[in-house]
């Protein structure tokens, strides 16, 4: 069975400095894990994706994760954060080649001037 | 391409009324799905589905129906709506995978009160 956990249901950060959005996963077996940002009242965009090829992937507007085995964690970066940067992130795993996804409950990232 | 599209955008029904969520997509995606979004909770899944024909149960699959008949639509439908139904409802595709997962595509939403 897999699972996902965002170990932060919100994070508040200063315009110029940087993010970290955490995320632990419970996979059985090789995981794919994504990352997905959801705009107020929009739909789902994927920010990044993992599927087991470099452990540290880059995703769009400078976010990047690194997949970390032994932790099991695939936590969320950005050196520095932008106004636009605030919305809502989701952690999301699933077992490689199964056709369903299993969704964190979401963090929230709230950026200041 | 428009990717994934969904009506209607905002839908308020009375207890006990039916209803049914289009969803289309024109990416020639093989999978399908029908996701439900509560405040703080994530997101459910409802069905998907793997090809036309061929549809099975997610997490939280009672109160909704749906049918697959082409590649490029999968209406849910909702009977009986009772207030636990109020949601925000996406539809989402990918390609079909074997030893991938591929990421999903999302369609806009669709706020639904029941009241």
């Amino acid at each position: 069975a897999q699972s996902v956990t965002q170990l932060d249901s919100h994070v508040s950060v200063s315009e110029g400095t940087p993010v970290l959005l955490r995320c632990n996963y419970s996979s059985s077996y090789s995981p794919s894990l994504f990352w997905y940002v959801q705009h107020p009242n929009k739909g789902l965009q994927l920010l990044l994706k993992y599927t087991s090829a470099a452990t540290l992937v880059k995703g769009i507007n400078g976010f990047e994760a690194e997949f970390k085995k032994s932790e099991t964690s695939f936590h969320l970066t950005k050196p520095s954060a932008h106004m636009s940067d605030a919305a809502e992130y989701f952690c999301v795993v699933s077992e490689r080649g199964y056709s369903t996804l299993t969704f964190g409950k979401g963090t929230m990232l709230l950026v200041s001037p | 391409n428009a990717g994934v599209t969904q009506t209607p955008k905002f839908r308020i029904l009375k207890i006990g009324q039916s209803m049914t969520l289009q969803c289309a997509q024109d990416m020639n995606h093989n999978y399908m799905y029908w996701y439900r979004q509560d405040p703080g909770m994530g997101l459910k899944l409802i069905y998907y589905s793997v090809g036309a024909g061929i549809t099975d149960k997610g997490e939280v699959p009672n109160g909704y129906n749906v049918s697959r008949s082409t590649t490029e639509d999968f209406p849910l439908r909702l009977e009986l709506a009772a207030p636990s139904q109020t949601s925000v409802y996406f539809c989402a595709s990918s390609p079909a995978g074997t030893s991938v997962t591929y990421e999903q595509y999302f369609g806009p939403g669709t706020r639904l009160t029941v009241t």
